[in-house]
């Protein structure tokens, strides 16, 4: 079964820096990769994903990811936070028609 | 409109007592899912409906039994509920089952048990 690792479980950043959240996943096959948002006491929002084609993906709200088949990673970048990026982000992958989250990555940014 | 929604947003409730959360999406897809988010936000599937036929069931207890009167419907019912049941439940649909689609989340509901 496939699996991803979020390698962060929180993300300190200040308002208006960069961030990048790191996600690497274990499979021997083809992959389908997603990052999703959850803000405070809501559901789950999809930012991007990678089916196949372009490595880098461009998702919602200026995020971006990189799929790298050869570290097994689809890190989560944007250039520059806003205090309303404070959110869970969860690295996911999909197997046996099942989406497999990862364990999250909590971003707080500060002022 | 929401997409998917689910009622009730809270459920507090005792050991032992049967429950019920609902699901409905309005997107006119063919899969519904029911997820739960323990206390560590570690999110896990539950369960998985497409066209009203169960296709994935992840080694729930059957104290849980989902439940799809139609495609657009798909409910969660929990027997004899326990402590560790507290946690947020979220309901999801996606066009179909092929594993590139986008699942759209509902907004939650948080459990407790008390």
């Amino acid at each position: 079964a496939q699996s991803v690792t979020q390698l962060d479980s929180q993300v300190p950043v200040f308002e208006e820096a960069p961030v990048e959240l790191r996600c690497n996943y274990s499979s021997s096959v083809s992959v389908y990769l997603f990052w999703y948002v959850q803000y405070p006491n809501q559901g789950l929002q999809l930012l991007l994903k990678y089916l196949s084609g372009s490595t880098l993906v461009k998702g919602i709200n200026g995020f971006e990811a990189e799929f790298n088949k050869s570290q097994t990673s689809f890190h989560l970048r944007k250039p520059s936070v806003h205090i309303s990026d404070t959110a869970e982000y969860f690295c996911a992958v999909v197997s046996d028609y099942k989406l497999s989250f990862g364990a999250g990555t909590t971003v707080t940014v500060r002022a | 409109d929401t997409a998917v929604s689910q009622t009730p947003k809270y459920l507090v409730t005792q050991m032992g007592n049967d429950k019920s959360i609902k699901c409905e999406q309005n997107l006119g897809h063919d899969t519904m899912y029911w997820y739960k988010q323990d206390s560590k936000k570690f999110l896990k599937i539950m369960f998985s409906y497409n066209n009203k036929e169960l296709i994935i069931n992840e080694t729930v207890p059957n104290r849980f039994s989902p439940k799809s009167p139609d495609k657009a419907h798909l409910n969660l019912h929990i027997n004899s509920l326990e402590l560790g049941d507290s946690a947020v439940y979220f309901c999801a649909s996606s066009q179909d089952m092929m594993g590139g689609n986008e699942q759209f989340f509902g907004p939650g509901t948080r459990l407790t048990v008390l």
